[in-house]
């Protein structure tokens, strides 16, 4: 079955600092693969995707590649701000899973001033 | 545009009574809207797919009984806690995949709490 392995958290760093979060997945075919965030006390918005091997999602300063040789996703950021500070879902959606999205774990992100 | 509501974004109720929660795709439609619950620092777990004009599926070990999804217009679908118990008091969060293509939207979720 379809499944996915994100760094656990809760992940601390300072204003600025560049930040990574490790995902991972197994799954059949080829997926889509997504990174969501949520804030505290809210939903879930997409923070940025990719749709097949290679591709880059952007939003927001975040970066993640699609690497299909090494089954990963990871996010990436530059220089991060405190409002940066949630928990991060990574998650896949492949053919045939009746648009089910599976999710890993999440990311505790805290970002300190 | 692709935006959910849900309402209400936070309810208390009595043990044993039962709670409705509305999840509205507002400018698209969808035929299909998933259910998830949230435990405290925990992923989402997914409970059911519902389809519309159709009975929603629910995933394993989920009790179709006691939350009772429907899914009636393009726009709408209502998950019900019957007889609530403070088990299950969490967070509640609702997704619509538009029609066209397989990204789904999130609602902003509902806090239920059960005294």
């Amino acid at each position: 079955g379809n499944s996915v392995t994100q760094m656990e958290g809760p992940v601390t760093l300072s204003e600025e600092a560049f930040l990574t979060i490790n995902c991972t997945y197994t799954a059949t075919g080829y997926p889509s693969l997504f990174w969501y965030v949520q804030y505290p006390g809210e939903g879930l918005q997409l923070l940025l995707k990719a749709t097949k091997a290679d591709d880059k999602g952007s939003n927001k300063g975040f970066e993640a590649t699609y690497r299909k040789e090494t089954t990963s996703f990871h996010l990436e950021k530059g220089s991060v701000q405190v409002s940066d500070s949630a928990v991060y879902f990574c998650a896949l959606l492949s053919g045939g899973s009746n648009y089910k999205l599976t999710f890993g774990k999440g990311t505790l992100l805290t970002v300190n001033p | 545009g692709a935006v959910v509501s849900q309402h209400p974004s936070w309810v208390i109720c009595k043990s044993g009574t039962s709670v409705k929660i509305e999840c509205r795709s507002l400018d698209f439609q969808a035929t299909t809207m998933f259910w998830y619950r949230q435990f405290p620092k925990q992923s989402l777990m997914l409970m059911a797919t519902s389809n519309e004009g159709s009975k929603a599926t629910y995933e394993q070990g989920v009790e179709k009984d006691k939350f009772l999804i429907n899914h009636a217009s393009l726009t709408l679908s209502t998950l019900t806690v019957t007889s609530a118990h403070p088990e299950d008091s969490s967070f509640y969060i609702c997704s619509a995949r538009r029609d066209r293509g397989n990204e789904q939207f999130f609602g902003p979720g509902t806090r239920l709490t059960v005294l």
